[in-house]
């Protein structure tokens, strides 16, 4: 059972290049997530999923975009990377909501030069 | 992940000591409560959870203490051990349907 599944582990893309960060669960978890993490701010939610076919924002969705393809993938997309979206991204899952708690990715470092 | 501890709190402890972490949080409304524990280089995985219609619940060797009138969570481990050194993050839901998390303590453990 491997949980929650995101790819690739490591990136680094310059400035104005675009890439997509995978995530996967098969944990038949109806809600899935996308954080960052920088030193000192802990884990800012980027967009969210709460079901197959629906997609909001969270606290810093600007520069990303997201797509749930189907109940176990759920994407995060950078059209043009800029340095200020160097962080650590979590991909993270939950039954429906937030009781119970997330599972959460090994995450993904990207660093944008 | 790696640096991830930067610019944290730190609370440092010996081997069989008890640790007591603490956290602060914002909402009012927020009726439901987790802490998470993130190793470096790893995701955050989950502890322990508390709703607000609770003020202490129990797992193994972790307590987690919730003061709704002060809006105070702690984190309780006894008998610390060297594995248990790692950044602590508390969350809560504030009544909407995602968690926000606090900038998280780090732990280290003495031998």
């Amino acid at each position: 059972n491997a949980g929650v599944t995101q790819t690739p582990k490591f990136q680094v893309l310059k400035t104005g290049q675009s890439m997509t960060l995978q995530c996967a669960q098969d944990m038949n978890h109806n809600s899935m997530y996308w954080y960052r993490q920088d030193p000192g701010m802990g884990l800012r939610l980027i967009y969210y999923s709460a079901s197959e076919g629906t997609t909001d924002k969270g606290e810093v969705p600007n520069g990303y975009n997201v797509s749930r393809l189907n109940k176990r993938e759920f994407s995060l997309r950078l059209e043009s990377a800029a340095p200020s979206q160097t962080s650590v991204y979590f991909c993270a899952s939950s039954e429906t909501g937030v009781k119970g708690g997330y599972t959460f990715g090994s995450g993904t470092r990207l660093t944008v030069v | 992940g790696e640096n991830v501890g930067l610019h944290l709190p730190t609370l440092s402890v010996q081997e069989g000591d008890n640790s007591i972490i603490n956290c602060a949080y914002s909402n009012s409304a927020s009726d439901y409560f987790i802490w998470y524990k993130q190793e470096s280089g790893k995701g955050p995985q989950f502890i322990i959870d508390i709703r607000s219609n609770m003020d202490k619940r129990q797992g193994q060797r972790v307590t987690v203490l919730l003061n709704k009138t002060v809006k105070h969570l702690s984190l309780q481990i006894a008998a610390t051990q060297p594995g248990d050194s790692a950044v602590y993050f508390c969350a809560e839901n504030g009544g909407y349907s995602t968690l926000t998390f606090g900038k998280g303590t780090m732990l280290l453990v003495s031998p």
